[in-house]
Parts: C-alpha cells; sequence; structure tokens
C-alpha cells in the first residue's frame, strides 16, 4: 500500500529565502507525482506535474525532482514571497485508472 | 469559467438527515472523483468514476452513495448523516488514460451538528 510522507510539516521563512519542500513515497512503482497548493479555506491548485519518466519539471520560481528509486520528490521555491504562503501537498499515482494518494502536506509561511 | 464546480460549498445540517453534494467537471474528463479532507486535513480518496463507471469505491460507510448521471457529473449522496462525517469533500477530475494532472474543485464544507 503506498504511503506518502511530506517533510517539514510546517516551515517558516524569511521573504527571499530559498527552500524545498520533501515529499517521499515507499512504493517506487509510480505513474506520475504531483505537487499542490492549497490556500486555506479553498480547493487545491496543481503546481506541476513530473510523469514517472522525467527528472524535473519548472514552472517560474518553482522547481520539482523526480527520483523514483529513492522515493523521493523535492519542491523548491525559489526567493520565497508572502503570497507563497500555503499549504503544498504531494501526490503519487501508481497506474493510470488509480486514485492519487496524498501526502499531509507542508504548511509554508513566508514571512515579510 | 470554472472547471471544476461542486455544490453547495457550505452546508450545515443536523445528524440523521440527508444531503447531497453535486459536482460538474467541463474538462471533457473521463474520470471523476470524491475526496475527504478530515479535520487533520488528510485527503483521501472516497470513489473515483470512469465513463460513469465505479472503479474505485474506498472503505467508506455505504451511506455514502455516489451517483454519475453522466461523464460530467458526480454527485455525493449522504445518508442518515453523522457527527463523523463533518468534513470538507472535494471533488475532482482527470483523464485516466494520459495521467493528466487532476483538477479540484473549491470543496463542499460540511458540518453536522
Amino acid at each position: 500500500k503506498q504511503e506518502v510522507t511530506q517533510i517539514p510539516a510546517a516551515l517558516s521563512v524569511p521573504e527571499g529565502e530559498n527552500l524545498v519542500l520533501n515529499c517521499s513515497f515507499t512504493d517506487s512503482a509510480i505513474y506520475n507525482l504531483q505537487w499542490f497548493r492549497q490556500d486555506p479555506g479553498k480547493g487545491l491548485t496543481s503546481l506541476l506535474l513530473i510523469q514517472s519518466s522525467q527528472r524535473e519539471q519548472t514552472s517560474g520560481r518553482l522547481n520539482a525532482s523526480l527520483d523514483k528509486s529513492s522515493g523521493r520528490s523535492t519542491l523548491y521555491i525559489a526567493a520565497s514571497q508572502p503570497g507563497d504562503s500555503a499549504t503544498y501537498l504531494c501526490a503519487v499515482r501508481r497506474n493510470y485508472g488509480q486514485n492519487f494518494v496524498f501526502g499531509p502536506g507542508t504548511r509554508l509561511s513566508v514571512l515579510p | 469559467d470554472t472547471a471544476v464546480s461542486q455544490t453547495p460549498k457550505y452546508l450545515v445540517t443536523q445528524m440523521g438527515n440527508d444531503k447531497s453534494i453535486k459536482c460538474e467537471q467541463n474538462l471533457g474528463h473521463d474520470t471523476m472523483y470524491w475526496y475527504k479532507q478530515d479535520s487533520k486535513k488528510f485527503l483521501k480518496i472516497m470513489f473515483s468514476y470512469n465513463n460513469k463507471e465505479l472503479i474505485i469505491n474506498e472503505t467508506v460507510p455505504n451511506r455514502f452513495s455516489p451517483k454519475s448521471p453522466d461523464k460530467a457529473h458526480l454527485n455525493l449522496h449522504i445518508n442518515s448523516l453523522e457527527l463523523g462525517d463533518s468534513a470538507v469533500y472535494f471533488c475532482a477530475s482527470s483523464h485516466i488514460r494520459t495521467g493528466n494532472t487532476i483538477y479540484f474543485g473549491e470543496g463542499s464544507w460540511l458540518t453536522v451538528v
């Protein structure tokens, strides 16, 4: 059974810092991995999707990497801004037809 | 245009009542999901439908019954509501074959009193 963990559970950084969020999964046979952002009282917004054959994806100040063999993914946020404050969740999908299994999230606070 | 929309956004109801949450997606996806996010913020799959057929049915009480009248709609009906059903329910959709990103609705905040 796939289990997803995220470290740290919460993170507080001053504005402008670069930071890394970590995601680990127990079963490396994944179809893809996705990073989401959730603002308080809101739904989830997709940030980056990495297929199993890919090593990383980039979008603006965000870069996500995937190391299937070690069961890890990282989300790198460059030059953090207060507007980046949210909960970041990663989710993995085993095969097409399978649901996404979510991690518990990392709650990020970027202080002005 | 809202890609995945669900109604109502907020719902407060008494124990024992029956309620429904509706979901619609206009993305042309063939797969729709219901997720539950509890007070600890864990997101867990409840159901998944592909082309109106149930493909995932996690261990949830049979008081929860999903209905998919067509590919674009997946409704969730809950009978005999209990206090423990209070949570945020998220509808989502994706395309099963291409492994495309999954899109979420804004959530439905259910409070059972």
